[in-house]
């Protein structure tokens, strides 16, 4: 149980373009996700909340226009890089709260030409 | 500023030896504490949970909780090379959700 996915695994865009990556929890409702960002060889940095039915909260530094959250269900979560650029190249990873540990999906590199 | 730190290694230790991770944290109203393993490229997968002062046991994995001391340590026995990995402390706190503020990770290494 507890498994959560992502799609896409990896993508390769140009610079300018929007990047849409999906999380979803397979085998359970999360009410709350979670997505995180890691550049090489650093740790994970939290960039936001997603609860369902409301507006994310995005931690600081993160720029909210730039990542768009929207939790529209129970399992579905989607953040979209828009207007990418090279420093936003990174690991993105998702994460469900179920109900106080939270699962990881696979991660989504991002690479912006 | 809550603070999550952890050596960041490498650790080296023998094949059938005991791994030691330590992990201290900074806020005394954390809730829930968490190590991960990662291996390189991969997402985090969870090993071990602990929310309350002690031991937890589960296999070879065995993690301590020191509120006290704001002290979390992971003992990993009989230690395999496919241990080698990225161990990543976490704490959660309820008022921000239960989102999770991580260490930098520890680079483990086991040697056969």
């Amino acid at each position: 149980g507890a498994v959560v996915s992502q799609h896409p695994s990896w993508v390769i865009c140009k610079s300018g373009t929007s990047v849409k990556i999906e999380c979803r929890s397979l085998d359970f409702q999360a009410t709350t996700m979670f997505w995180y960002r890691q550049f090489p060889k650093q740790s994970l940095m939290l960039m936001a909340t997603s609860n369902e039915g409301s507006k994310a909260t995005y931690e600081q530094g993160v720029e909210k226009d730039k990542f768009l959250i929207n939790h529209a269900s129970l399992t579905l979560s989607t953040l979209t890089v828009t207007s990418a650029h090279p420093e936003d190249s990174s690991f993105y990873i998702c994460s469900a709260r179920s109900p106080d540990t939270q699962y990881f999906g696979p991660g989504t590199r991002l690479t912006v030409l | 500023q809550k603070e999550v730190e952890q050596n960041s290694g490498p650790l080296s230790v023998p094949e059938g030896a005991i791994a030691s991770l330590n992990c201290t944290y900074s806020d005394r109203v954390s809730q829930s504490f968490f190590w991960y393993r990662q291996y390189s490229g991969k997402s985090p997968e969870l090993i071990m949970s602990i929310y309350s002062n002690g031991d937890k046991e589960d296999g070879r994995f065995t993690a301590q909780l020191n509120k006290a001391s704001q002290y979390v340590s992971l003992l990993i026995r009989d230690s395999q090379p496919s241990d080698s990995a990225t161990y990543l402390c976490a704490v959660s706190y309820s008022n921000s959700g239960y989102a999770l503020n991580f260490g930098k990770g520890t680079s483990l290494l086991v040697t056969p």
